[in-house]
């Protein structure tokens, strides 16, 4: 139980073109998914909050109308980078916390396998 | 800048031994913790959480300790094996309804056969 699944695993695109990335809970629930940025050998930065039926909540210095979020149900969020520069090379990860398990009182966070962006 | 290559601390051990890995967190107030493992190309993969109100938590060969006096965190890896080479990741949480985790820097472990 508790997977989460990313699509695609890895995208190349053209600079100035937008990418879309998708994550998935796909055998639990979760109203808040969260989307971190990862570069090499480096630690996972927080993005945003996505939160399902409402607006995201972005971390300072993340513009928001360059990576816009959707969380459109309870089991996906979707993560779109637009206008994408190579400084915008990454691998993106996004987690999940099990609605249910949240309301158990359980505060793990069920990760993706992550997107390799590269834009060229 | 994000671009600037960071070397992450490395701990190098012999298969079989045992592993300790230490992170210091940031916030005082944190009240839960969790200790992720990351493979190369992969997600991080969750290994044992504790809260604060525990200062030691025991997994299947994993125990972590918890100071919080010196805001400190480890975790040990009995008997030590080459599947457990990776990158090794703490994260605290403040249960204050913001509920994102925040990492710390990480720590590669090699294990020599």
């Amino acid at each position: 139980g508790a997977v989460v699944s990313q699509h695609p695993s890895w995208v190349i695109c053209k600079s100035g073109t937008s990418v879309k990335i998708e994550c998935r809970s796909l055998d639990f629930q979760a109203t808040t998914m969260f989307w971190y940025r990862q570069f090499p050998k480096q630690s996972l930065m927080l993005m945003a909050t996505s939160n399902e039926g409402s607006k995201a909540t972005y971390e300072q210095g993340v513009e928001k109308d360059k990576f816009l979020i959707n969380h459109a149900s309870l089991t996906l969020s979707t993560l779109t980078v637009t206008s994408a520069h190579p400084e915008d090379s990454s691998f993106y990860i996004c987690s999940a916390r099990d609605l249910t398990g949240r309301l158990a009182g359980r505060r793990e966070q069920y990760f993706g396998p992550g997107t390799r962006l590269t834009v060229t | 800048g994000e671009s600037v290559g960071l070397h992450l601390p490395t701990l190098s051990v012999q298969e079989g031994d045992n592993s300790i890995i230490n992170c210091a967190y940031s916030n005082s107030a944190s009240d839960y913790f969790i200790w992720y493992k990351q493979e190369s190309g992969k997600g991080p993969q969750f290994i044992i959480d504790i809260r604060s109100n525990m200062d030691k938590r025991q997994g299947q060969r994993v125990t972590v300790l918890l100071n919080k006096t010196v805001k400190h965190l480890s975790l040990q890896i009995a008997a030590t094996q080459p599947g457990d080479s990776a990158v090794y990741f703490c994260a605290e949480n403040i249960d204050t309804g913001r509920r994102a985790l925040t990492f710390g820097s990480g720590t590669r472990l090699q294990v020599q056969p």
